[in-house]
């Protein structure tokens, strides 16, 4: 069975401060790896999409990579801002006949203080 | 304006009763999906359905049910068996690979 850990639950920076968000997951047979954001009682904001054939994807500020034999995942965010504070969230599609779901993981809440 | 509206944004239920959570996207996709979300937990899937008049459980359908009897529209309804409700509750689509979800703004259903 898949399982999708984030580390650490909770991080607090100061305004400017480079950061790295884990996750972990247990089955390296996946078909994609998903960052997501999400703002306290919203809905989930896509941001990179990793195929499992690829090693990282950027956008922004934010770089995403994909180490899939160690099942790990790194989201790197760059130059913080307090608008970058939400909770992330790591998702893995299994790979599995017929539909693939998603399996998320428990997210990392950031705060970005200025 | 495309996307995911959910309703109502606040939903209370009481002792034994039955309510139901609305999703409906405008987007044109075939997948739709019903997730819950709990404190310190990730996103557990409910029911999802890949085309019209058709669904399949998640991981926890238990005490629930669904219908999808027009595209863009997913009901979600809470039954009485369900013994522990009060939780966030997010529906998403997606096209038919289910590669991007998109997400609604959720429901978030408390027990009086």
């Amino acid at each position: 069975k898949q399982e999708v850990t984030q580390i650490p639950a909770a991080l607090s920076v100061p305004e400017g401060e480079n950061l790295v968000l884990n996750c972990s997951f247990t089955d390296s047979a996946i078909y994609n790896l998903q960052w997501f954001r999400q703002d306290p009682g919203k809905g989930l904001t896509s941001l990179l999409l990793i195929q499992s054939s690829q090693r990282e994807q950027t956008s922004g500020r934010l770089n995403a990579s994909l180490d899939k034999s160690s099942g790990r995942s790194t989201l790197y965010i760059a130059a913080s801002q307090p608008g970058d504070s939400a909770t992330y969230l790591c998702a893995v599609r299994r790979m599995n006949t017929g539909f693939q779901k998603l399996v998320f993981g428990t997210g990392t809440r950031l705060l970005v203080s200025p | 304006d495309g996307g995911i509206t959910q309703s109502p944004k606040y939903l209370f239920r009481k002792e034994g009763q039955n309510v139901t959570l609305s999703c409906e996207q405008n987007l044109n996709h075939d997948a739709m999906y019903w997730y819950r979300q709990d404190p310190g937990q990730g996103l557990r899937l409910i029911y999802y359905s890949q085309i019209v008049n058709d669904f399949q459980k998640g991981d926890i359908a238990e005490g629930y049910s669904v219908s999808r009897e027009k595209k863009e529209s997913f009901p979600l309804t809470v039954t009485s068996a369900q013994k522990n409700p009060t939780a966030f509750y997010l529906c998403a689509s997606s096209e038919m690979d289910g590669n991007i979800q998109y997400f609604g703004a959720g429901t978030r259903l408390s027990v009086l």
